[in-house]
């Protein structure tokens, strides 16, 4: 199945920090989804972009979807420890959802 | 509001044994079903999907198979496990495809461990 470009696979910050990641793909999505993934647990939507150009917050976490409908990117700002985890990008089109690889954020203290 | 389970959390089977693990979705009617598989380093596999009862979509040739015998119910079935079948099971939901403003929900997943 089709695999989206997630970049940067891993992330070491500071706790305080702002953090950028970023997924592009070569289809066209009607959708994009970002989600947070703690271990052992399924990924929890955090963010839902329906719309070219879409700029959309939920507290600390910005993301929007690309003008090209095949790029999106997730800001998360002044992160704290419980940020850490793994981050997907997910587009859909049709019935189906094509997931990037994730990204392994760790906030230090 | 909606809500999707998972059973079981965790499962420890023999090499050979039969599988089933079992996905219930509430407060949605007639919702898209899936079952990815995730292995060790993140990446989700889409196995199957499913836009109906008793309508599946195979993704995956494996041994794996699933049925959807109710419009909120989806599982997930082996006759023989393998060791390569061991990993972390997810079942999600989706709304709103058929409107170009798809969203999917997953549930709590089910760990496997096929030894």
């Amino acid at each position: 199945g089709q695999q989206l470009n997630q970049s940067p696979q891993s992330m070491f910050i500071q706790e305080g920090e702002d953090v950028s990641m970023n997924c592009t793909s070569s289809s066209i999505f009607n959708t994009w989804l970002w989600y947070k993934q703690d271990p052992g647990e399924g990924p929890v939507l955090l963010i839902a972009l329906y719309k070219a150009g879409e700029l959309t917050s939920n507290g600390r976490l910005t993301a929007q979807f690309g003008i090209t409908r095949k790029d999106s990117f997730l800001n998360i700002s002044a992160s704290i420890p419980s940020d850490v985890g793994i981050y997907f990008c997910a587009g859909q089109t049709g019935n189906q959802f094509y997931f990037g690889t994730g990204t392994s954020l760790t906030v230090i203290p | 509001s909606q809500t999707i389970h998972q059973w079981p959390a965790t499962l420890v089977q023999p090499v050979g044994s039969p599988l089933s693990l079992e996905c219930t979705v509430e407060g949605t009617s007639n919702p898209n079903l899936y079952w990815y598989r995730q292995a060790a380093g993140r990446g989700l596999q889409l196995l199957f999907y499913s836009v109906g009862i008793g309508q599946i979509s195979s993704e995956v040739p494996q041994n794996l198979s699933a049925s959807r015998p109710q419009d909120r119910q989806f599982i997930l079935s082996s006759k023989k496990l393998l060791l390569s079948d061991s990993g972390f099971y997810l079942c999600a939901w989706s709304v709103g495809t058929s409107t170009r403003r798809g969203t999917q929900y997953f549930g709590p997943g089910t760990r496997l461990l096929v030894l």
